[in-house]
């Protein structure tokens, strides 16, 4: 069982929809980060977050320490927000080293 | 502000040769990652370091592998010699220090034929 899963590992939604995507981890950590992979290849850091919740304009990040549960939600989804989203985790015992899940292919239809 | 530049962006390269792919991280930033994405095994640390100096190399794959950091503004993994297997993308990543959130390059494609 890998240390950091990812669901759902597809998803597809039609432009205007609420969107979560669910992150589960089952180490200790010291953050969460949540990337996003465009289809070009490049990555981009979306947030890092230790508790609680972080909003940047459409998309909201929470976490869940107790649940070692992670969720990042996006509101009002556009095709633009087609992308792979990565959970990654730093573990308490790992320095800076990140543990990443598989990803999340998300689609969003116009 | 540049963000992390790598070069080259694609390499293609026979069996055998020796790769250089080259980071330059964002200036002010004391903390430089290496990683590497294939569809097998998604993306993977393979080196850091913090302050110009390798903290953690245990992702490198083998003696093939090697990475230096000469100095704040420059970075090298090397691939000597260069496999198949090795054929994937790799991106480097800085931070401002070595908890906080990391950005990524471009990524350099890797095919080894």
């Amino acid at each position: 069982k890998n240390e950091v899963e990812q669901s759902p590992q597809n998803l597809t939604a039609q432009e205007g929809e609420f969107i979560t995507i669910n992150c589960s981890y089952s180490v200790g950590i010291s953050a969460l980060h949540w990337l996003q992979q465009h289809p070009g290849g490049g990555i981009v850091s979306l947030f890092m977050l230790s508790s609680g919740k972080k909003k940047h304009g459409r998309l909201i990040a929470t976490i869940n320490i107790q649940e070692k549960h992670s969720s990042l939600h996006i509101t009002a989804s556009h095709p633009r927000d087609s992308a792979v989203y990565i959970c990654a985790v730093r573990r308490e015992t790992s320095g800076s080293r990140l543990t990443f899940g598989e990803g999340t292919q998300l689609t969003v239809n116009p | 502000d540049a963000g992390v530049i790598q070069s080259p962006r694609h390499e293609v390269t026979e069996m055998g040769q020796e790769v250089t792919l080259r980071c330059k991280p964002i200036s002010g930033h004391n903390s430089l990652f290496w990683y590497r994405q294939t569809m097998m095994r998604g993306l993977e640390l393979l080196i850091y370091f913090n302050n110009n100096v390798p903290i953690d190399d245990s992702g490198m794959p083998e003696d093939r592998f090697s990475a230096k950091m000469p100095n704040a503004s420059f970075s090298t993994l090397k691939i000597q010699p260069s496999e198949p297997r090795d054929s994937a993308v790799y991106f480097c990543a800085s931070s401002l220090a070595l908890y906080n959130e990391q950005f990524f390059g471009p990524g350099t494609r890797l095919t080894v034929l």
